[in-house]
């Protein structure tokens, strides 16, 4: 079956610090990578994604690629905020028809602190 | 609109209470879910919808009941739940349930709590 693999938490970082989580997956075939932030009491916003090989997705400052060799979507920004402290979910959708559904990783907390 | 409209944001019940969480979209899609989240796990699974028609259910207890009364909502209706169930419920939708690559959009969440 399909599964994603994320670094343990908690990430704790420093203002303007650079930032990476990993994320690997398992999957069949070429799925849809996704990463997804949630803030504190909130539900999960879409923050980026890559649909295949080679793309990187980016959004607001935190980039991600899709490496199909290494299997691996990880999570990247230069400088992070102390509004960035939030658990960030890499995800998966395979591409394989029918019903799609979504496999998340454990998610991994990131506190920023000033 | 881009959104996911859930409400209420908290809910608290009894154990013999019935309540209904309501979810809510505008952007034309017709694949709807039900998730539930428990404190620093990931998102779980309960309902798929798709074209107002209940497709998945991930064998969840019948305490626990669904409806999609049109192609703009989804309601879960509570009944009879346990202290175990308080968790933060979360609605989801994409275009269609055949096509991820766009990703689900989530709604804010629903906080409940059991008494």
């Amino acid at each position: 079956g399909n599964s994603v693999t994320q670094m343990e938490g908690p990430v704790t970082l420093s203002e303007e610090a650079f930032l990476t989580i990993n994320c690997t997956y398992t999957a069949t075939g070429y799925p849809s990578l996704f990463w997804y932030v949630q803030y504190p009491g909130e539900g999960l916003q879409l923050l980026l994604k890559a649909t295949k090989a080679d793309d990187k997705g980016s959004n607001k400052g935190f980039e991600a690629t899709y490496r199909k060799e290494t299997t691996s979507f990880h999570l990247e920004k230069g400088s992070v905020q102390v509004s960035d402290s939030a658990v960030y979910f890499c995800a998966l959708i395979p591409n394989s028809g029918g019903y799609q559904k979504v496999t998340f990783g454990t998610g991994t907390k990131l506190q920023v602190i000033p | 609109d881009t959104e996911v409209t859930q409400t209420p944001k908290h809910l608290v019940m009894g154990m013999t209470n019935k309540k209904s969480l309501k979810c809510e979209q505008h952007m034309g899609h017709r694949a709807m879910y039900w998730y539930k989240q428990k404190a620093k796990k990931p998102p779980e699974l309960m309902f798929v919808y798709s074209y107002e028609k209940l497709s998945i259910n991930e064998s969840v207890p019948s305490r626990f009941s669904p409806e999609c009364p049109n192609s703009s909502l989804l309601n879960l209706h509570l009944h009879a739940l346990q202290p175990e169930d308080s968790a933060l419920y979360l609605c989801a939708s994409s275009p269609t349930t055949e096509r991820g690559e766009r990703g689900y959009t989530f709604g804010s969440g629903t906080r409940l709590t059991v008494v």
